[in-house]
């Protein structure tokens, strides 16, 4: 029972270049999310889903894509990379209810674009 | 606009009690979460606060007033195993969480 897995793990890449990270749950949760942490700051969620084929976008969309096109995955893309997009990836599942709120994250991605 | 205030850094020592506060302002209210968040590692949820008062876990509780838009997160016979960070978040009237920047604890011997 894995949880939320999240790969890759680590990447480097060069700016104006496309990657996806995915996440992956064995959990059976509705809603995923995809936030990003940058130092000094809150987490931001940058876009959300609550249900295999629908996505909705967060606080910090622009520059990412996302898919949910199987309940246990969701893919979160960068079509062309910038520095500032540099940062600590988590995916997060919650169960269903919208008022409980407790997330499980998987373990982060951390991306660097030079 | 929405914003989940509390402190940069805290220092404590070991076997002691620390309080971390977290102030907030947000469009509605849903509930109040603290996690805690190792360097390197994912924020593990801690507790939830939706009703004034004091919820209690172990050698952790967790404070909230809303009136004060106010909750604090308590943690009493500190272990170095504590030094983290502790994040509070607001779930607002959109049932969406407003994270702030994190509390980092660091526990002396």
């Amino acid at each position: 029972n894995a949880g939320v897995t999240q790969t890759p793990k680590f990447r480097v890449l060069k700016t104006g270049q496309s990657m996806t990270l995915l996440c992956a749950q064995d959990m059976n949760h509705e809603y995923m999310y995809w936030y990003r942490q940058d130092p000094g700051m809150g987490l931001r969620l940058i876009h959300y889903s609550v249900g295999e084929g629908t996505t909705a976008k967060g606080e910090v969309p622009d520059g990412y894509n996302v898919s949910r096109l199987k309940k246990q995955n969701f893919l979160l893309g960068l079509e062309s990379a910038a520095p500032s997009q540099t940062s600590v990836y988590f995916c997060a599942t919650k169960y269903q209810t919208r008022d409980t709120g407790e997330l499980f994250f998987g373990e982060g991605s951390r991306l660097t674009v030079l | 606009g929405q914003n989940i205030d509390q402190p940069t850094e805290m220092t404590a020592t070991e076997g002691a009690i620390v309080q971390i506060n977290c102030t907030y302002q947000t469009s509605g209210f849903n509930g109040l979460f603290w996690y805690q968040q190792h360097a390197g590692e994912a924020p593990t949820f801690l507790s939830y606060n939706v009703l004034d008062g004091l919820e209690e876990k172990g050698r952790f509780s967790s404070f909230l007033s809303r009136s004060k838009g106010y909750s604090y997160l308590l943690l009493k016979e500190l272990q170095m195993k504590d030094s983290a960070s502790y994040l509070c978040a607001v779930m607002d009237s959109n049932y969406q969480l407003i994270w702030g920047a994190g509390t980092k604890l660091i526990i002396k011997p």
